[in-house]
């Protein structure tokens, strides 16, 4: 079955840091660029970063520029987003997504998306 | 703010066909992929490319493009399509993915 499975979201302070991880199976994670999208509570949907198969080419939305890193380990089939400087708007379900394609200047469809795991900056 | 631009709202009457629509300057240059989201759920692909279904959607879903505008039509629309509906594609930069603000579907 193919599966993205997140992981790492909680409750933090502003201006802490969190670890979001992402587990795939089913497919072969290496031949695809991967995704982080996130959704504040009653939103849309936002673009957060995206790295390609060999982690050659990351993407990152202005709004989490030099805040957050995006990173993928093919051997562990895992992908990560550490969140540096959370601030309250970072409030939001964090989702991963696989690609369509190897590159993340494609097409940016994402056909297989996680539950999303839940981060919540406050005080 | 999003450089997609959606109508936040659309209904339309269980059977009949509906057309959901995606304005932006990037879409001049670059396909839209169209998701549909329901309450509690994880986004799921419905159309990608010039009109590419994944596996498992239904052909009722079709999407088009002409000029700055894309476009997801539903033909036949049922009640499980009730849904939030979103476009992503890259952004005028060609460095981003952006999404549209969504577009609730209620079929009446």
């Amino acid at each position: 079955e193919v599966q993205l499975v997140e992981s790492g979201g909680g409750l933090v302070q502003p201006g802490r840091s969190l670890r979001l991880s992402c587990a795939a199976s089913g497919f072969t994670f290496d031949d695809y660029a991967m995704h982080w999208v996130r959704q504040a509570p009653g939103k849309g949907l936002e673009w957060v970063s995206g790295i390609n198969w060999n982690s050659g080419s990351i993407g990152y939305a202005d709004s989490v520029k030099g805040r957050f890193t995006i990173s993928r380990d093919n051997a562990k089939n895992s992908l990560y987003l550490q969140m540096n400087s959370l601030r309250a708007e970072d409030t939001a379900l964090y989702y991963c997504a696989k690609d369509t394609v190897p590159t993340v200047t494609g097409r940016g469809a994402f056909d297989i998306w996680g539950q999303g795991t839940m981060v919540t900056v406050s005080s | 703010s999003s450089e997609l631009t959606q109508d936040p709202a659309v209904s339309v009457a269980l059977g009949q066909t509906v057309r959901i629509t995606c304005q932006g300057d990037s879409l001049r240059r670059y396909y839209a992929s169209w998701y549909q989201q329901k309450p509690g759920q994880a986004p799921v692909l419905v159309i990608y490319g010039k009109n590419n279904r994944p596996s498992g959607i239904p052909d009722r879903f079709s999407g088009s493009s002409s000029g700055n505008t894309a476009s997801l039509t539903i033909t036949g629309a049922q009640a499980e399509d009730d849904a939030d509906y979103y476009c992503n594609s890259r952004d005028s930069s060609g460095n981003h993915v952006v999404f549209g603000g969504g577009t609730k579907l209620t079929v009446l």
